[in-house]
C-alpha cells in the first residue's frame, strides 16, 4: 500500500527564516510526486509535480526536490502570505492507478 | 473562467437522511475525482469518473455511497442513510486527463451529520 509521511506536522517561522518541509514516501513505482498548498476553508492548490529522482522545480520562494525515498519543499525567505498547509501526494505507476495518496500535511505559520 | 464549483459549501443532515453533493468541473475538463478529508486525516481518494462512466471506485465505501457524472450536468456524490462518521469535508477535483498531471480542486462541501 502506498504511504506518504510528512514532517514536521507544524512549523512556525519568522518572516525571512528559511526552512524545509519533508515528505517521505513508499510506493511500488512512482509515476509522480505532487505538492499542493491548502488554505483554511479551501481546496488544495497545485504547486509542483516531480517525476524522477534528482528533479527540481521552483516557483517564487518555493523549491521542490525529489530523491528515491523523499521530497523536500524548501522555502526561502518566507513571507506571512506563505502561511498554509502544504500537502504532499504520490501517484503510483501502472495503467489503472489514477488516485493520489496524500500525506497529512505540514501546517506552516510565518510570523511577521 | 470559473474554477471547480462545489455546492453546497455546508450541508447539515440528521442521521438516516440522504446527502447530495454537487461538483461542476472546470470548463473543458471531463475527468472528475472525489476525495474525502476527515479531521486529523489526509485527503483520501474515493472515486474517479469520466462522463457517464465510473473508472475507479476503489476508495468508495461499498454501501450507502454512490457517484455519477452524467452526460449533462454536474457530478453528484450521494450518501444514503448518513451516519455521524460521514461528517467530513468532501472535495471534488477535475483535470484534462486521467493521470493527474494537474488537479484543480473545488472549495469542498463540509458535511455535518447530527
Amino acid at each position: 500500500e502506498d504511504q506518504v509521511t510528512q514532517s514536521p506536522e507544524a512549523l512556525r517561522l519568522q518572516e525571512g527564516e528559511s526552512s524545509s518541509l519533508n515528505c517521505s514516501y513508499t510506493v511500488s513505482g512512482l509515476r509522480g510526486l505532487f505538492w499542493y498548498r491548502q488554505d483554511p476553508g479551501k481546496g488544495p492548490e497545485f504547486l509542483f509535480t516531480l517525476y524522477s529522482a534528482g528533479e527540481e522545480k521552483e516557483k517564487e520562494r518555493l523549491k521542490a526536490t525529489l530523491t528515491k525515498k523523499e521530497s523536500f519543499l524548501h522555502i526561502t525567505a518566507p513571507k506571512p502570505e506563505d502561511s498554509a498547509t502544504y500537502l504532499c501526494a504520490v501517484q503510483a505507476s501502472g495503467g489503472s492507478n489514477y488516485k493520489l495518496t496524500f500525506g497529512k500535511g505540514t501546517l506552516l505559520t510565518v510570523n511577521p | 473562467n470559473a474554477g471547480v464549483m462545489q455546492n453546497p459549501r455546508h450541508l447539515v443532515r440528521r442521521r438516516g437522511q440522504e446527502a447530495r453533493l454537487r461538483c461542476s468541473p472546470m470548463k473543458g475538463h471531463s475527468h472528475v475525482y472525489w476525495y474525502r478529508q476527515l479531521p486529523e486525516e489526509g485527503l483520501k481518494f474515493m472515486v474517479y469518473l469520466q462522463k457517464e462512466n465510473i473508472i475507479d471506485e476503489s476508495g468508495m465505501p461499498k454501501e450507502r455511497f454512490s457517484a455519477e457524472f452524467p452526460k449533462e450536468g454536474p457530478s453528484i456524490l450521494r450518501i444514503q442513510q448518513v451516519v455521524r462518521g460521514d461528517s467530513a469535508a468532501y472535495f471534488c477535483a477535475s483535470s484534462t486527463s486521467g493521470f493527474n498531471e494537474k488537479l484543480f480542486f473545488g472549495s469542498g462541501t463540509q458535511l455535518s451529520v447530527l
